[in-house]
């Protein structure tokens, strides 16, 4: 069984889009978090949700929002999707928010052309 | 928010110790070391995290001085299977999430 699931994989699509990546996790945990990787490897933290509250909201445009139906899951929507949000984006969780052992999704690659 | 510098790469041979040293001067008293480990299309997966002196796991040690401004990361007999990006991670005090640097890419050679 995968821990945290992403989907999809791969998302290939034109620039103004609006897009969704879902992420689920079966751990139990509380805490859920949203990381963009860019093309130089570096991953930065966008969002962070502790039982289905935002608690972390970086600096992201606001075409970026986040879902959390439930602690479970955390869904990433973005509107009018640019060039430059070409990335692969990591879901993770841990166990609450103060435990920052963090299990990783396998991450979604998002091509805008 | 504790930045962390470590090497940009490192190369190896099989079966021998590797350390990857980071710094991190402006650490927090109490934030936490972590290093995470990604193997390429894959998401970081936790390696080992520590507060000072010595840490051991089955997969790995981490050295943390008095002063806790570095770590090293001490990765026994490394194997081909351990060729990978290594992050030094220092917790951000009051929001006990992970910032990631860029990393060290280690390869390991026959």
């Amino acid at each position: 069984d995968t821990a945290v699931s992403q989907t999809p994989k791969y998302l290939v699509t034109q620039m103004g889009n609006d897009k969704s990546i879902k992420c689920e996790q079966n751990l139990g945990h509380d805490t859920m978090y949203w990381y963009k990787q860019d093309s130089k490897k570096f991953l930065k933290i966008m969002f962070s949700y502790n039982n289905k509250e935002l608690i972390i909201n970086e600096t992201v445009p606001n075409r970026f929002s986040p879902k959390s139906p439930d602690k479970a899951h955390l869904n990433l929507h973005i509107n009018s999707l640019e060039l430059g949000d070409s990335a692969v984006y990591f879901c993770a969780s841990s166990l609450d928010r103060l435990n920052t052992e963090a299990f990783f999704g396998q991450g979604t690659r998002l091509t805008v052309v | 928010l504790a930045k962390t510098t470590q090497p940009i790469s490192m190369d190896s041979y099989e079966g021998q110790e590797v350390n990857i040293t980071c710094s991190h001067n402006n650490i927090a008293t109490n934030d936490y070391i972590t290093w995470c480990q990604q193997f390429p299309s894959q998401g970081p997966r936790f390696i080992i995290q520590g507060y000072k002196t010595k840490v051991t796991n089955e997969v790995a040690s981490l050295f943390i001085p008095a002063d806790r401004k570095s770590s090293t990361l001490s990765l026994p007999r490394v194997s081909l299977s351990d060729t990978a990006v290594y992050y030094c991670l220092v917790e951000d005090s009051g929001y006990s999430t992970l910032t990631f640097g860029k990393g060290t890419m280690l390869l390991v050679s026959p």
